[in-house]
């Protein structure tokens, strides 16, 4: 079955705690993205990558960090998470990147629910 | 930067009827829309795109209709289902950027 898989779901962690959410595909997607989506502001793009070793910001970038080694894998890094990173989190990937018309083969995780006291 | 808006947070309708969800857009030099459905728990799911050198493009069940000179798009969903409960946003691409997603509009149908 084609997929994005996320792990955790649902993590509480406290400030400054260094933490990693991991995002895997099984589509030999080249494009993948991670997303946070808070009320009132809707899904907002954190980083991605458009192959391995490939990394790039989008709009909400800082105290993040991504690496693509594998094709399959894109973690998201918050090297000292701060409350204002509690969100809901989506890893997401596509065979192109969706200004060339790769939403039609984009695959949503099922999200991270990450809340930082 | 400029942001895709959504003109109501909240539509509820009767099952069977038709549905229209409105998106206004800001930024003239966007190209590509697409809309997303979420449902409760998951992540968003392509529903349908369409190009700025179309007004109007139709799916299974879903038209989505461009009007470049008001900056304005929006998805019919024709006979609307209880499985058509989530929400849904409109997103848009300029050039080479990453999507630019709408803040949501909650679609509740009753039974």
């Amino acid at each position: 079955e084609a997929q994005v898989t996320q792990n955790p779901r649902y993590l509480i962690t406290v400030t400054g705690k260094k933490l990693t959410v991991t995002c895997s595909q099984n589509m030999n997607h080249e494009y993948m993205s991670w997303y946070r989506q808070d009320p009132g502001l809707g899904l907002r793009q954190i980083y991605y990558s458009m192959n391995v070793e490939v990394t790039d910001k989008g709009d909400v970038p800082e105290g993040y960090k991504v690496s693509r080694k594998e094709k399959r894998n894109f973690p998201l890094i918050l090297e000292s998470p701060s409350p204002n990173q509690t969100s809901l989190y989506f890893c997401a990937s596509s065979f192109d990147p969706p200004w060339l018309g790769g939403t039609e083969t984009q695959y949503f995780g099922p999200g991270t629910r990450l809340l930082v006291l | 930067g400029e942001s895709v808006g959504l003109h109501l947070p909240t539509l509820s309708v009767q099952e069977g009827d038709n549905s229209i969800i409105n998106c206004a857009y800001s930024n003239s030099a966007s190209d590509y829309f697409i809309w997303y459905k979420q449902e409760s728990g998951k992540g968003p799911q392509f529903i349908i795109d369409i190009r700025s050198n179309m007004d109007k493009r139709q799916g299974q069940r879903v038209t989505v209709l461009l009007n470049k000179t008001v900056k304005h798009l929006s998805l019919q969903i024709a006979a609307t289902q209880p499985g058509d409960s989530a929400v849904y946003f409109c997103a848009e691409i300029s050039g080479n950027t990453p999507l630019v997603f709408g803040k949501g509009t909650r679609l509740s149908v009753i039974a």
